[in-house]
């Protein structure tokens, strides 16, 4: 089970943002993603394997952690920031998404 | 370009089969080391993963052990299609369903839009 805190953030653009993923075992091979998804749309791959970014993916966006404990810090909000963020672990089968945090505008 | 398309339809009686197809451009399924992976999304709620199967040389399935005894993903190579078969439904299956691509320990980076099914008679 993959526990993410807190379920909503309220932050203005600029700030920063911090969303933690706990899991409850150890997460196989830090195999830890990171996924944005917005109002509409299909989820958009972030941070793989915990700390690394996917293509596309703003330096702002950083992912660190290990073991059960995983974080996601996206340095300055820009307005296309806000969205819902989920985090996935897929070390271990089946694979599980946590519950997800709302990062929304203050 | 690697793109995904789902498509089947948007409404399904209870305790009928939901049949979805995911249609990929851009790169073969039978090439690479990737997974073809099924993910669904309740309105308004999270993410859960239903399986994927892996169709190069060799066909390997997964699936979720919470759907594993109603679910089969069965791949076409000639179509370059992969398909989700849901038995038995009920109102809980409906969802936002999206099709994946999973590559491995790179994760889910090509996603479907997704597709809307609704159990209901």
């Amino acid at each position: 089970v993959l526990t993410q805190s807190p379920g909503t953030l309220a932050l203005s653009p600029g700030e920063r943002a911090t969303l933690s993923c706990r899991a409850s075992q150890i997460v196989d091979s830090n195999f830890l993603a990171w996924y944005q998804q917005k109002p509409g749309q299909a989820p958009r791959l972030l941070i793989y394997g915990a700390s690394s970014r996917a293509t596309g993916t703003p330096d702002r966006f950083s992912g660190s952690g290990s073991g059960t404990d995983f974080t996601l810090t996206i340095s300055r909000l820009e307005p296309e920031d806000f969205a819902v963020y989920y985090c996935q672990q897929y070390g271990n089968s089946p694979q599980t998404f946590g519950q997800g945090t709302k990062v929304e505008i203050k | 370009q690697v793109q995904l398309q789902e498509s089947g339809p948007g409404l399904v009686k209870p305790s009928q089969t939901l049949s979805l197809t995911c249609t990929v451009s851009g790169v073969s399924i039978s090439t690479g080391d990737y997974y073809w992976s099924w993910i669904r999304q309740s309105t308004g709620k999270g993410l859960d993963w239903i399986g994927n199967i892996y169709n190069t040389g060799s066909t390997y399935y997964s699936y979720n052990p919470s759907l594993k005894s109603r679910v089969s993903i069965s791949g076409d190579a000639s179509k370059n299609q992969f398909t989700l078969r849901l038995d038995s439904v009920t109102a809980a299956d409906t969802a936002v369903y999206y099709c994946a691509r999973d590559q491995g320990p790179l994760a889910l980076e090509y996603w479907g839009q997704g597709t809307l099914v609704t159990v209901s008679s």
